[in-house]
């Protein structure tokens, strides 16, 4: 089974700074790969998505994610925060089979 | 756009109680999945389905139960609630092999 890793649990920055949120997977065989953001009491949302081509893929709201295939890892980087991008973001991963593997997530809390 | 629907956003119920947790998609998804999220833990799936009475096993199924009779509908059932269901309920479907798309959630309070 695959196994991902967000190391913070909490991430802190002021608003108009540049963040990284960490992920790392298990396996170097084939997988799909997500990020997903979750605004309170709301259901998750993708983000981003990366299945193959280009491994730096980029979401509508300025966010950006590049898969390292020798590092096993997915990290999600914004150049400018903002204060509405507050919210819990999720990594995860699809590898063989229909099951999603999810890390345990990254509270983002922007400050003014 | 895809349309995950839950029953209910808020629930309580009483310890030993049955409880239905519905979810209904708009797309014809193969795929459906059931997960709970609680502080710390992230998304930990407890049952998910690729097909009409199809169901597969995921991490943490012990208490509860699925049913799925109809493409568009999984159900979760608690068959006996304890204080510790007490959870956050997210449903999700998918169509291989792209991402997941998520319900609400349904926040479930068990007393």
């Amino acid at each position: 089974a695959q196994s991902v890793t967000q190391l913070d649990s909490q991430v802190p920055v002021f608003e108009e700074a540049p963040v990284e949120l960490r992920c790392n997977y298990s396996s170097s065989v084939s997988v799909y790969l997500f990020w997903y953001v979750q605004y309170p009491n709301q259901g998750l949302q993708l983000l981003l998505k990366y299945l193959s081509g280009s491994t730096l893929v980029e979401s509508i709201n300025g966010f950006e994610a590049e898969f390292n295939k020798s590092q096993t890892s997915f990290h999600l980087r914004k150049p400018s925060v903002h204060i509405s991008d507050t919210a819990e973001y999720f990594c995860a991963v699809r590898a063989t089979g229909n099951q999603f593997y999810f890390g345990t997530g990254t509270s983002l809390t922007v400050i003014p | 756009d895809v349309k995950v629907t839950q029953s209910s956003r808020y629930l309580v119920k009483r310890t030993g109680e049955k409880v239905f947790l519905e979810c209904v998609q708009d797309m014809d998804h193969e795929n459906m999945f059931w997960y709970r999220q609680d502080p710390g833990l992230g998304l930990r799936l407890i049952y998910f389905s690729y097909d009409v009475k199809m169901k597969e096993k995921g991490d943490i199924p012990e208490g509860y139960s699925v049913s799925r009779e109809k493409k568009e509908r999984f159900s979760l059932i608690l068959e006996s609630a304890s204080t510790n269901q007490t959870s956050m309920y997210l449903c999700a479907s998918s169509v291989d092999p792209y991402e997941q798309y998520f319900g609400p959630g349904t926040r479930l309070t068990v007393t």
